[in-house]
This record gives structure tokens, C-alpha cells and sequence, in this order.
């Protein structure tokens, strides 16, 4: 039962465009997303997330939103970089019981950025 | 640098044999979750541990289990290993539970399981 889900599983943009990388959930409990980014040979680094109380939520280059009703989420970037070419994952909790603290990840998504 | 590291970096195992994975967290983290990334998927939560204590657990069987240690080490252990345990382990860490945006991830121990 995959609970959140990323359908893309690569992307390839051109330096100085905006990449779009999409993910989808299935279950109505969870309450924070997170995306993620994973170089090889390296552990997941939080990039930005958002509570479900909100729609967008911008860091610089990143910009993640969330639509409730749709159960989906995206995360812009722009302008994309070569740097930024890596695994991205989305990741969603909720803070229930014994859910506390438990990510729950899509299969991921790799970005790659053309100079 | 996450101040989180893992050993081994790489293991190779025989099915039905035993595995301990270590991880190292930052000083002051309470809370360590361990995850499970098979080939192109993404992490699964195995379980978490505070304060010594598991505080929630995955879909994952008992031979899978763990310990965390007042030094801030932690360790997973799985029995009788399977092929479908070949993957890459992740631990994560942070000062709270609840700390998703302040969890680090270590870089994992790569298992084969043959």
C-alpha cells in the first residue's frame, strides 16, 4: 500500500528553467510534507515542508504546494541549477499515536539539470 | 555534514545469518529512527527509539529489532536474513521526537544479502 506516491521517476530540465517535481498521497491523516534531497553515497538532507494548514511555502529557489482536496503536493524550483541534479523524495507524518516522528517517503524522483 | 554516521559502509551476508548495523548520533539526540531503502524505492520507516525506548514500529517482522544506547549509539540488529533485506539502511536522529525538519540522516550501510 503505497501511501504516498511520486509518479515521475526522473525529470530533466535545463539550467535556468523551473523543474516541477510532483508527488501524491493517499491517506487523509497526514498533516506535514517534506521533501527531501539525496546525493549518492549520502543520507536524505530536508530541503522544505509544509503543515496542511497551509497551500505554499517558499524558500529561496524552493517553493512547495500543497493542495489538500487533490491529495498532492509539488515542489518548484527555479531558476534550477546543475547543482541541484540528485534524488528528491516527499515525505509525509502526521502526529498520531505512534505515528509521531514516522516519515512516510515516495519511491523518489531524480532531478537532472543540463547546463 | 550531518554529525550522523553509520558503520559499516558496506556488508555482504549470507541468507539466514545475522546482521548489526551501527549508527553514531549528534550529542543531545533522543530520538533515532531507522529506515529501509530497497532499489528504487524510497526509505521505509523500520522503527524509532527514545530514550532507549522503541516508540514505534513499521510493517517489519520481529527478527528485525534494536537498541539505542545512553551514548547517543544506537544499533539495528536482523536475524535470520532474508534476500529482500538487501538494501540500503538508513538511521536518522534528532533531539525530539516530533523534529522532522531537525532529523539528520546518517549515509547508510549497504547490505547484501546472498
Amino acid at each position: 500500500d503505497q501511501q504516498v506516491k511520486q509518479n515521475s521517476p526522473s525529470l530533466s530540465v535545463q539550467e535556468g528553467r523551473i523543474s516541477i517535481l510532483n508527488c501524491d498521497y493517499t491517506n487523509s491523516m497526514f498533516d506535514y510534507f517534506l521533501w527531501y534531497k539525496k546525493y549518492p553515497a549520502e543520507g536524505p538532507t530536508f530541503l522544505i515542508s509544509i503543515s496542511s494548514i497551509k497551500d505554499k511555502n517558499e524558500d529561496g529557489r524552493f517553493t512547495v504546494f500543497l493542495n489538500k482536496s487533490a491529495k498532492h503536493l509539488s515542489l518548484h524550483i527555479v531558476p534550477s541549477q546543475p547543482g541541484d541534479s540528485a534524488v528528491y523524495f516527499c515525505a509525509a507524518s502526521y502526529a498520531g499515536g505512534t505515528s509521531y516522528g514516522k516519515l512516510t517517503f515516495g519511491q523518489g524522483t531524480i532531478l537532472t539539470v543540463h547546463p | 555534514e550531518t554529525g550522523v554516521t553509520q558503520s559499516p559502509t558496506h556488508l555482504i551476508k549470507t541468507r539466514g545469518q545475522q546482521v548489526t548495523l551501527r549508527c553514531s548520533s549528534q550529542s543531545g539526540h533522543n530520538t533515532v529512527s531507522w529506515y529501509q531503502q530497497a532499489l528504487g524505492q524510497g526509505p521505509q520507516f523500520i522503527f524509532q527509539y527514545y530514550r532507549e525506548e522503541e516508540n514505534g514500529r513499521g510493517n517489519f517482522p520481529p527478527r528485525f529489532s534494536g537498541l539505542q544506547f545512553p551514548n547517543y549509539s544506537s544499533e539495528l540488529n536482523v536475524n535470520a536474513l532474508e534476500l529482500d533485506d538487501s538494501a540500503l539502511y538508513l538511521c536518522a536522529s534528532s533531539r525530539d521526537r516530533g523534529e522532522l525538519e531537525t532529523q539528520y540522516f546518517g549515509p547508510g550501510t549497504r547490505l547484501l544479502v546472498l
